[in-house]
């Protein structure tokens, strides 16, 4: 499968703890997006990256939120301190080169749910 | 920033008849705008989309067309089929930047 890979699929985890999400975007695409999900909403934006830079992050919901892509190809992003407000998918998604004109492919996403 | 808006929330159509959805962005710089359909627990699939360069494009049953003076693009499905229901999204892409999406349309093809 050469699509966009996420994982974990599901998360499941208490108030309070950290948790760290992987994205694999498709392996010629340099550019990274997250997005967060709720119940009934379209995606609503979080950061993205352009290769190994971090392009906007003022999206990013709170301090809580980072997002990293170190060498340019897989992504994570971490929530500190979950809290039962942050409970939604988290979808990532890739395209090529920087410009406009550029398809975006999203993962499967990450469900996460904050008990 | 950009802003979408999306209509209708939801759509009820009969196997067979045809479904429109109607997008309106805000931001003139928007140059891009694509179409997602999204299945439950499943991340959003793209079906189509458009350039500003472009006023319609079509693929099979699937048309979708762009007013750039009005700010407004609409997704047209002919010949609904049962596997069409789902909740469709559409986006839109200011130059170089990231995707704002409208709220969906849960659309139902009633068989």
């Amino acid at each position: 499968d050469t699509g966009v890979s996420q994982n974990p699929r599901h998360k499941i985890t208490k108030r309070g703890q950290n948790v760290t999400f992987r994205c694999d975007p498709i392996s010629e695409h340099n550019r990274l997006y997250w997005y967060r999900q709720t119940l009934g909403q379209g995606p609503e934006f979080l950061t993205y990256f352009q290769n190994e830079a971090q392009l906007e992050k003022s999206r990013l919901l709170s301090d809580r939120f980072s997002a990293e892509r170190p060498k340019g190809s897989f992504s994570t992003l971490e929530i500190q301190r979950t809290e039962q407000g942050d409970s939604a998918m988290y979808l990532c998604a890739s395209s090529v080169g920087g410009g406009s004109y550029t398809e975006a492919f999203f993962g499967q996403g990450t469900r996460l749910t904050v008990v | 920033g950009e802003n979408v808006e999306q209509h209708p929330s939801t759509l009820s159509v009969q196997e067979g008849d045809s479904a429109v959805i109607k997008c309106t962005y805000s931001d003139s710089a928007s140059n891009y705008f694509p179409w997602y359909k999204q299945e439950l627990g499943k991340g959003p699939q793209l079906i189509i989309d458009i350039r500003s360069n472009v006023g319609e494009k079509k693929d099979q049953r699937i048309a979708v067309t762009l007013n750039k003076t009005a700010k407004h693009f609409s997704l047209h499905i002919t010949e609904t089929q049962p596997e069409d229901s789902a909740v469709y999204f559409c986006a839109a892409c200011p130059y170089g930047q990231n995707f704002v999406f409208g709220p969906g349309t849960r659309l139902s093809v009633l068989p």
